[in-house]
């Protein structure tokens, strides 16, 4: 595709359950990044992934949230027993490489913990 | 550890008018790019403007332009003849060689007709 694409869009679940949210990079792009946005906040570093391999995991916030980046394709962010602190946009970025490359985002999945 | 500071939680500008967006931001590092995003309601992130630090010069985007001050860590974003489509979150960002964009918290812009 043209863009980064994530899904779905909004996601409501109920709280200790669990969730996978998806992302799929442009094409071409090795690194991609995963972002938190909480309500009126800015973005919050999750995880960066240089081709299959996760080089900084630093930003995940718990054992809860891990991902992972099959291909150096899709990546998916998994986030068990859900918390309603988990509640968030999350915002997914790929670029040509790192090394300062700009990152282009999607449009982020909405979640809603009940 | 590098921070990025945005004053102005909220701006508001007259259509075809300048407004200046503030952020400042500390670092160690000598080599690294700041980035201006936009933010409208649709949620995605779309790179306004690109500054690298090592460069002198200003960057420059048609209507959007920066100060950049590298001895002052500053790296305001101008926006001159202001449109309705302007109104939108602006986040300054910041990177380094850990390759992960460190964000300040937004300044939300207004654009009265």
């Amino acid at each position: 595709g043209a863009g980064v694409s994530q899904s779905p869009s909004n996601k409501v679940t109920e709280k200790g359950k669990d969730v996978e949210l998806r992302c799929d990079p442009i094409s071409g792009h090795t690194a991609l990044y995963w972002y938190r946005q909480s309500l009126g906040q800015g973005l919050e570093f999750l995880i960066y992934f240089q081709g299959n391999s996760a080089p900084d995991k630093s930003g995940l916030p718990s054992d809860r949230f891990s991902a992972e980046r099959t291909g150096g394709s899709v990546s998916t962010l998994t986030i068990q027993r859900t918390q309603q602190e988990d509640s968030a946009v999350y915002l997914c970025a790929s670029s040509l490489s790192s090394s300062n490359q700009p990152q282009h985002f999607g449009d982020g999945t909405r979640l809603s913990i009940l | 550890a590098q921070t990025v500071t945005q004053s102005q939680p909220e701006m508001s500008v007259q259509e075809a008018e300048t407004v200046t967006l503030s952020c400042t931001y500390d670092t160690s590092e000598s080599d690294y790019y700041l980035f201006w995003y936009k933010q409208p309601p649709s949620r995605q992130m779309i790179l306004v403007i690109r500054q690298e630090a090592y460069k002198q010069q200003n960057a420059t985007e048609n209507r959007f332009s920066v100060n950049f001050q590298k001895a002052a860590k500053s790296f305001s974003l101008k926006i001159s003849d202001s449109q309705l489509g302007d109104a939108a979150m602006y986040f300054c960002a910041y990177i380094s060689n850990t390759d992960k964009l460190i964000f300040g918290t937004g300044t939300r812009l207004q654009v009265f007709p």
